[in-house]
C-alpha cells in the first residue's frame, strides 16, 4: 500500500469512446503527477501539478486532458485515443515542488486502445 | 531531450553476488537523481533521492553514489538475494521534481 490509489486498475475502449482515469492520495501531498509507460520505452512525465495549479504539460496530445480538483486527487481525461496510446498510466505523489522529495507511485492503469 | 542512460538493460546473478548498474546524465543544469525499485505488478518505490556531488547513501544492502561533475551516478547491491530481483529507474532532476526516467536495468537473481 503506497498511499496512491488509482482506478481503473485495466480499461478497454474504443477509439471514439471518452473515459477518465482517477488518482487518489492519501499522504498529505501538494504535487501530483501522471505518466505514461509505452512498451520498451522509458517512463515518460506527461502533467505536473503542484499546488493544484499546472506546472508541466511536456507537450502532450490534446486527447489527454487533466484536471486536478484538490490536492488529493487527480484525473485524467480520455477522448478520441488512438491505438498508440495503449501504455501503462501511473500517477504519483510528491511532498512540496523541491527535488529532493521522492515521488511516490500507484499501482497504475493499464489501457488498451483497440 | 534529456538523455538519461542505465546500463546493462539487464543482469542475470546469482544469489550472494554483489552487483552494480550504471546510470549517466547531463551534467549541467542538476537538481537531483532519484532510483527507484520497480517490482513487477508493484508500483516504483523510491530507493534513493541524490543531491549533492559526492553524496553516498545506504539501505539496508543497496547503496548508490552521486558524481553530478561527470554525470553518473552507480547503485550497488551487496549480496543479492531472490527478492532483489526488479528493474532499477534512474530519474534525473534539472527543474524541481520534473524527472526523466533512464531505460532501467532489470536484475534477476537466481536463487
Amino acid at each position: 500500500e503506497t498511499g496512491v490509489t488509482q482506478t481503473p486498475r485495466h480499461l478497454v475502449m474504443g477509439m471514439t469512446n471518452k473515459k477518465s482515469l482517477k488518482c487518489e492520495q492519501h499522504l498529505g501531498h501538494n504535487a501530483m503527477y501522471w505518466y505514461k509507460q509505452s512498451a520498451k520505452k522509458p517512463l515518460e512525465l506527461m502533467f505536473v501539478y503542484s499546488l493544484e495549479e499546472r506546472v508541466e504539460n511536456n507537450s502532450v496530445p490534446s486527447r489527454f486532458s487533466p484536471e486536478c480538483p484538490n490536492s488529493s486527487h487527480l484525473f485524467l481525461h480520455l477522448h478520441t485515443l488512438q491505438p498508440e496510446d495503449s501504455a501503462l498510466y501511473l500517477c504519483a505523489s510528491s511532498q512540496g515542488g523541491g527535488s529532493n522529495q521522492p515521488q511516490h507511485f500507484g499501482d497504475g492503469t493499464r489501457l488498451s486502445i483497440l | 531531450i534529456l538523455n538519461v542512460e542505465q546500463s546493462p538493460q539487464s543482469l542475470h546473478v546469482q544469489e550472494g553476488d554483489s552487483t552494480n548498474f550504471t546510470c549517466s546524465f547531463p551534467s549541467s543544469n542538476f537538481y537531483a537523481l532519484h532510483w527507484y525499485r520497480w517490482e513487477t505488478a508493484k508500483s516504483p518505490e523510491a530507493l534513493f533521492v541524490m543531491t549533492l556531488n559526492g553524496d553516498e547513501k545506504k539501505k539496508g544492502r543497496i547503496s548508490a553514489t552521486l558524481n553530478t561533475k561527470e554525470g553518473y551516478s552507480y547503485l550497488y547491491i551487496k549480496g543479492s538475494q531472490p527478492e532483489d530481483s526488479a528493474t532499477y529507474l534512474c530519474a534525473f532532476d534539472n527543474a524541481g521534481n520534473m524527472l526523466t526516467f533512464g531505460g532501467g536495468t532489470r536484475l534477476m537473481v537466481k536463487p
